[in-house]
This record gives C-alpha cells, sequence and structure tokens, in this order.
C-alpha cells in the first residue's frame, strides 16, 4: 500500500480483556516502531524492531504488553489484561532503514478505549 | 538521555501574522531534530527535519526551523499563518550517531496545539 495501515481504527474493550492491535507498514521498510499517545501528550514510544527481531523494547510499560514481527513485515502488539490506563492512540510508524535520519512515516493509529 | 520540552502548549495567532513555535532538546549525543504536525484524525506528518547539514531548514508548507547549538533550540517558524495550519505540532529528537539500542527511537514533546484565527 502506499502509506502505513492500521487496524483496527478503534478498538473498545472491557477491562482486563486481551486485545491485538495490527500494523502493516510500507512495503519494503525493515524498520518498523510502535508509540502510545494519551490525550494530550506526545507519542511515546514503546518498542521498535528491525526486521524479525525486537531491536529496543525499552519502552514497553509492563509485561503486559508484547509485539511480534515474525515474517520482518506486518507487526501485532498484543495488551494482555488491560486496564483502563491503557486508553490511548496507538502508533505505528515504519522506516526504510534506521541508517541516516531514519525517517519514520507514522500511520492514522488504533484508538484504544478500555471502559 | 534525550528530552525535549515545548514551551506553550497552546498557541494563538491571527491569519497572516508570524507562527513561532518553541522547542528545545537535551541530548549526550549529536541528536536529529524534527517537527512534525498532527490534523485532526489523522496521522502524523513530517514538516521538516535537521540531520547536521545547514542550520536553517525548510520545510513543506512555508514552514522552516534554525537549529541553534548553543541555545539547544529547533525552533519552528512561518512568516505568515494560514487558517490551514491549524493543528497540533509535535518536536522530535533522535540519536545521531549508531550504537545503543535507543539508536532508532523518536522521543517527542508534549505538543503544541496552534490556533490560527481569521
Amino acid at each position: 500500500g502506499a502509506g502505513v495501515s492500521q487496524t483496527p481504527s478503534n478498538k473498545v474493550t472491557e477491562k482486563g480483556k486481551y486485545v491485538e492491535l495490527r500494523c502493516d507498514p510500507i512495503s519494503g521498510h525493515t524498520a518498523l516502531y510502535w508509540y502510545r499517545q494519551s490525550l494530550g501528550q506526545g507519542p511515546e514510544f514503546l518498542i521498535y524492531f528491525q526486521g524479525t527481531g525486537a531491536a529496543d523494547d525499552s519502552g514497553l510499560p509492563n509485561d503486559r504488553f508484547f509485539a511480534v514481527r515474525p515474517e520482518g513485515s506486518v507487526s501485532t502488539l498484543k495488551i494482555q489484561r488491560t486496564e483502563r490506563g491503557d486508553s490511548a492512540v496507538y502508533l505505528c510508524a515504519s522506516s526504510l532503514t534506521t541508517a541516516g535520519d531514519g525517517r519514520q512515516f507514522f500511520g492514522p493509529g488504533t484508538r484504544l478505549t478500555v471502559l | 538521555a534525550q528530552s525535549v520540552t515545548q514551551l506553550g502548549s497552546h498557541v494563538s495567532v491571527s491569519e497572516g501574522a508570524l507562527v513561532l513555535l518553541r522547542c528545545n532538546y537535551s541530548s549526550s549525543v549529536p541528536p536529529y531534530l524534527f517537527w512534525y504536525v498532527q490534523y485532526p484524525n489523522q496521522g502524523l506528518q513530517l514538516l521538516l527535519k535537521y540531520t547536521s547539514a545547514a542550520t536553517l531548514v525548510k520545510g513543506i508548507n512555508g514552514f522552516e526551523a534554525e537549529f541553534k547549538k548553543s541555545e539547544t533550540s529547533f525552533h519552528l517558524t512561518k512568516p505568515s499563518a494560514h487558517m490551514s495550519d491549524a493543528a497540533e505540532y509535535f518536536c522530535a529528537v533522535r540519536r545521531a550517531n549508531a550504537g545503543g539500542t535507543s539508536y532508532g527511537k523518536l522521543t517527542f514533546g508534549q505538543g503544541t496545539i496552534l490556533t490560527v484565527h481569521p
């Protein structure tokens, strides 16, 4: 596709449930990033992949959060036992490479609401 | 460690007036610096970037920013505001040299909402 796509665009769930958020990066981009944007805040880094492996997962808030990118393309962010504090817009970005300025292209985000 | 501070969560200007959005950064290594814009219900869009070439950087839609190392600043300006510039703007920093796991990630400021009055 032309840009980064994320599905679903909106997800409403109940506290304690499990959710999966999907990101389709730009074709050929080797690096993929997840960020979380809470209301009134700037995006906060969660994790990034170089190929299939997580190069930096230092931003994941706790072990309820996990992300995979098994074939080096599509990535899934998984959140177990959701809490109300997890409500936010989850942004995905991809870049051709991390070399140079590694310009990141962002998707429209998934708005997660935990009731 | 890197951090970004955007002074002013809200800026309001009249159409045709100068736009100035402030960004200060701290970084232990030479950074790359970025300005992104976010229109309502849309994804982040890159406005411009500083990557250690020219200190005055020109971006899309008439915006520009100047990297001032002595002031650790990267303020965004536009000479004449348009109604279509109303959006939220984010300054971000990234390590410029490889090494260490923090290389790839962007660190964002809190954002500045720009309102343009007719």
